[in-house]
């Protein structure tokens, strides 16, 4: 069952900032926050992820509201190529279960 | 690295025949999972291995249903016998085991008629 809630979908314009939100209310201290995307007939493909820090990397960055409760991912300058599926995810790190949970996720549409 | 490589690409059998996944999983990595994609139930973990032994198969859909990992390079899905309902795209991916970020192989896209 996903402890995350995202729109079902956004729009940006190419060029722009994409800011992408996600709820998970039930968080807990050990669980992380993880970011995937799906582009259109592909697998998906890990992003970022984080813990309660703000967290930057080459393609997106991270940022995770004080009580944990919700989190954004933001792409910084979007293109066309980033028209894809992203999922938000929570999850204890390592441990003796391994496995994501996906939702729904949220449709970006980059548009021209 | 190549990646994890998935065959076949696609598969298109009749109801009743027996349909085997393949998967090779990026070297060195010692977790490796198999998911469905369908347009209705969206992306299911159907089972994963660590280090060759299945440890959650929770979602295998029914006995039809099995998957093993021989060695750490290699593992399949069975379906036996396919039904159209079975139709999707399946994913394979692997992880190092205290590693969370998987990394997905492109897919194989089975049509059962």
């Amino acid at each position: 069952d996903a402890k995350t809630t995202q729109p079902p979908s956004m729009d940006c314009a190419e060029g722009r900032a994409a800011n992408l939100p996600c709820n998970h209310p039930t968080i807990s201290g050990n669980e992380y926050v993880y970011w995937y995307r799906q582009i259109h007939s592909q697998g998906p493909q890990y992003i970022i992820h984080g813990l309660k820090n703000n967290e930057t990397n080459e393609m997106a960055s991270l940022i995770i509201t004080e009580d944990r409760k919700s989190s954004t991912l933001i792409l910084p300058h979007a293109t066309l190529r980033d028209t894809a599926v992203y999922y938000c995810i929570v999850r204890v790190w390592g441990g003796a279960t391994n496995k994501l949970i996906f939702g729904t996720g949220t449709l970006l549409a980059v548009q021209p | 690295d190549a990646g994890v490589i998935q065959s076949p690409r696609h598969e298109v059998t009749e109801m009743g025949q027996e349909v085997t996944l393949r998967c090779k999983p990026i070297s060195g990595h010692n977790s490796l999972f198999w998911y469905r994609q369908t347009m209705m139930r969206g992306l299911e973990l159907l089972i994963y291995f660590n280090n060759n032994v299945p440890i959650d198969d929770s979602g295998m859909p029914e006995d039809r249903f099995s998957a093993k990992m021989p060695n750490a390079s290699f593992s399949t899905l069975k379906i036996q016998p396919s039904e159209p309902r079975d139709s999707a795209v399946y994913f394979c991916a692997s992880s190092l085991q205290d590693n969370n970020e998987q990394f997905f192989g492109p897919g194989t896209r089975l049509t059962v008629l």
